[in-house]
């Protein structure tokens, strides 16, 4: 079946500017996370959704971020008034709940000029 | 110091070569996984364990809990396994904590 979508692939947006990016989960995973990988770092974790849970924004950088999941499948990462230092990869990647593999999407470039 | 750390950074291996990449971690894990990210970045998951070993294809990893320390090997490497090797510990809340992970590039 499909694997985890993202889009859009790239994205070049001007300091100050708000910017969306979407994440479709494998269909019937309830969990869903977001994570971060700027230039030359590792992985970070910004959000996890789970199910109909309160998600876990411990992650999130700034204020200026915020993700929403509706209808629990797809999530959309909001990044408000950007700024350079928010130029990364943004990489989704959902799993049934519990202790199982994740499955990463292509991730969305971001590039903030 | 980081809650996961691997080691080592970089590593360069001749084609058929054995490897192994090492992964530590110093908080309480429910599972541990390896991942395998090649240039462009798209990132695959390799296994997932949480005790004794698994092996997939060439691929093989180990974790011992009470040492907290996980190994991933590959043998008789080949240059398509070029890619970055990354350990990441499921947390007991269900983040992932994420090593910074291990260039390997393998030359014909």
């Amino acid at each position: 079946g499909a694997g985890v979508s993202q889009s859009p692939s790239n994205k070049v947006t001007e300091k100050g500017k708000d910017v969306e990016l979407r994440c479709d989960p494998i269909s019937g995973h309830t969990a869903l996370y977001w994570y971060r990988q700027s230039l030359g770092q590792g992985l970070e974790f910004l959000i996890y959704f789970q199910g109909n849970s309160a998600p876990d924004k411990s992650g999130l950088p700034s204020d200026r971020f915020s993700a929403e999941r509706t209808g629990g499948s797809v999530s959309t990462l909001t990044i408000q008034r950007t700024q350079q230092e928010d130029s990364a990869v943004y990489l989704c990647a959902s799993s049934l709940v519990g202790p199982y593999e994740q499955y990463f999407g292509p991730g969305t470039r971001l590039t903030v000029t | 110091k980081n809650e996961v750390e691997q080691s080592p950074q970089n590593l360069t291996a001749q084609e058929g070569e054995f490897i192994t990449i090492n992964c530590s971690y110093s908080v309480g894990i429910s599972a541990l996984h390896w991942l395998q990210q090649h240039p462009g970045g798209g990132i695959v998951s390799l296994f997932m364990l949480s005790s004794g070993k698994k092996k997939h294809g060439r691929l093989i990893a180990t974790i011992n809990i009470q040492e907290k320390h996980s190994s991933l090997h590959i043998t008789a490497s080949h240059p398509r396994d070029s890619a970055v090797y990354i350990c990441a510990v499921r947390s007991n809340t269900d983040k992932l904590i994420f090593g910074t992970g291990t260039r390997l590039q393998v030359f014909p």
